[in-house]
């Protein structure tokens, strides 16, 4: 149990686009999502906090017109990477958590690339 | 904010060798969880650990929440352990906040 699958693998997309990367929990309700950045070498940094159906909680620093998050039922939550530029490139994971268990547990993650 | 640091930041073993891995926080914490990122990515959990002793197989792990640290033992390591171990703590909000990160890289 406690899957939770991340789409797509990989993306690279042009400057000045949009790209939306879905994050999905295919055997539990997941009340809460987290979405992370984590830059080569480097740990992960948390972006934002969602709950279904309510707006997406940001961390200091993350604008929220650029980086839309939406977490419209218990399975799904999606991050939209707006007017995407270079410095965007980055491995983007998601993770899931539901009222019950008191462990996150995480996507594959997307690389990102933008050219 | 709270502070999570891991040492070493980088541990290069053969295979076969033991490795201690320790995570300091500075603040107390409801939660804690040690994790593995393999070469692709992928997080895996290995403990839900907020204070106690837990066991799986080669791998152990110890908290003292009252002293705050955590530690991952790995026992008899293999090539597959390699990649990087990271822990992560929640303190009094849904959020789990990542350490430093220790890369292991095993050799045949």
């Amino acid at each position: 149990g406690a899957v939770v699958s991340q789409h797509p693998s990989w993306v690279i997309c042009k400057s000045g686009t949009s790209v939306k990367i879905e994050c999905r929990s295919l055997d539990f309700q997941a009340t809460t999502m987290f979405w992370y950045r984590q830059f080569p070498k480097q740990s992960l940094m948390l972006m934002a906090t969602s709950n279904e159906g309510s707006k997406a909680t940001y961390e200091q620093g993350v604008e929220k017109d650029k980086f839309l998050i939406n977490h419209a039922s218990l399975t799904l939550s999606t991050l939209t990477v707006t007017s995407a530029h270079p410095e965007d490139s980055s491995f983007y994971i998601c993770s899931a958590k539901s009222a019950g268990r008191t462990e996150a547990f995480f996507g594959q993650g997307t690389r990102l690339t933008v050219v | 904010g709270i502070q999570v640091e891991q040492s070493p930041p980088d541990l290069i073993l053969q295979e076969g060798a033991n490795s201690t891995l320790r995570c300091n926080f500075s603040d107390s914490v409801n939660n804690l969880q040690w994790f593995h990122q393999n070469p692709w990515g992928q997080l895996i959990n290995l403990f839900y650990i907020p204070s106690g002793t837990k066991q799986n197989g080669r791998l152990s792990a110890t908290t003292v929440a009252t002293e705050r640290y955590s530690l991952l033992y790995i026992s008899s390591s293999q090539t597959t352990d390699s990649g990087v171990y990271f822990c992560a703590v929640e303190r009094g909000t849904d959020k789990l906040i990542f350490g430093t990160g220790t890369r292991l890289q095993v050799f045949p």
